[in-house]
């Protein structure tokens, strides 16, 4: 399998970006994407971008994609206190499964 | 969007005793779902990959007669935790991929199911 990482705790203030980052390991990833996940659910997909795209934007969300140095980012534009939750990236692999990184919790400060 | 429904959503056993977890996609038919298991503060880890008509496929480390999976239609994985002990608790979530789509297709996450073995 692949190793995906991210920092595990992210803190904001309300209004403020955030920006969450995650390096992966595998050259041949196809999709990145990025996961939300609120206590005691499942995983809503936000974004994703092809490996061949450096950025992606979908409303307050920005997908920044380095494929060279393996990092991918998914930047928050006016972070909200309904942002506070799980979020993690996952890289697909050869059989359509999804490795994932271990989740950065966001929490806003209102 | 497509739903996949995830039965129980939590779900309390004693330890010894077995438990079954069921994924249902609502709306499409997926040849392929997937498991994963999610311990507190860790990331997902894929357990097996279910196909349908056919046996499960498991990855590195997971006891395939401890976690039985059942695809038996297009529209319904089981996962049957076996003899269970209270290191199995965690969250349990399944995905499915639409049948016949391409690859750029989404996976649609079941809500998962928090087991606790006591």
């Amino acid at each position: 399998g692949e190793d995906v990482e991210q920092s595990l705790f992210l803190s904001v203030r309300e209004g403020d970006s955030s920006v969450i980052n995650c390096t992966y390991t595998d050259s041949s990833s196809t999709y990145l994407y990025w996961y939300k996940q609120e206590p005691g659910a499942g995983l809503q997909l936000l974004t994703y971008i092809f490996s061949n795209m450096d950025m992606k934007q979908d409303q307050r969300l920005t997908v920044l994609l380095n494929k060279k140095d393996k990092h991918l980012s998914l930047r928050i534009a006016d972070t909200q206190t309904g942002d506070s939750a799980i979020y993690f990236c996952a890289s697909r692999g050869g059989a359509n499964n999804l490795f994932f990184g271990t989740g950065t919790r966001l929490t806003v400060i209102p | 969007g497509a739903v996949v429904s995830q039965h129980p959503s939590r779900v309390i056993c004693k330890s010894g005793t077995s438990v079954k977890i069921e994924c249902r996609s609502l709306d499409f038919q997926a040849t392929t779902m997937f498991w994963y298991r999610q311990f507190p503060k860790q990331s997902l880890m894929l357990m097996a990959t279910s196909n349908e008509g056919s046996k499960a496929t498991y990855e590195q480390g997971v006891e395939k007669d401890k976690f039985l999976i059942n695809h038996a239609s297009l529209t319904l994985s089981t996962l049957t935790v076996t003899s269970a002990h209270p290191e199995d608790s965690s969250f349990y979530i399944c995905s499915a991929h639409p049948t016949g789509t391409l690859m750029n297709t989404e996976a649609f996450f079941g809500q998962g199911t928090r087991l606790t073995v006591v």
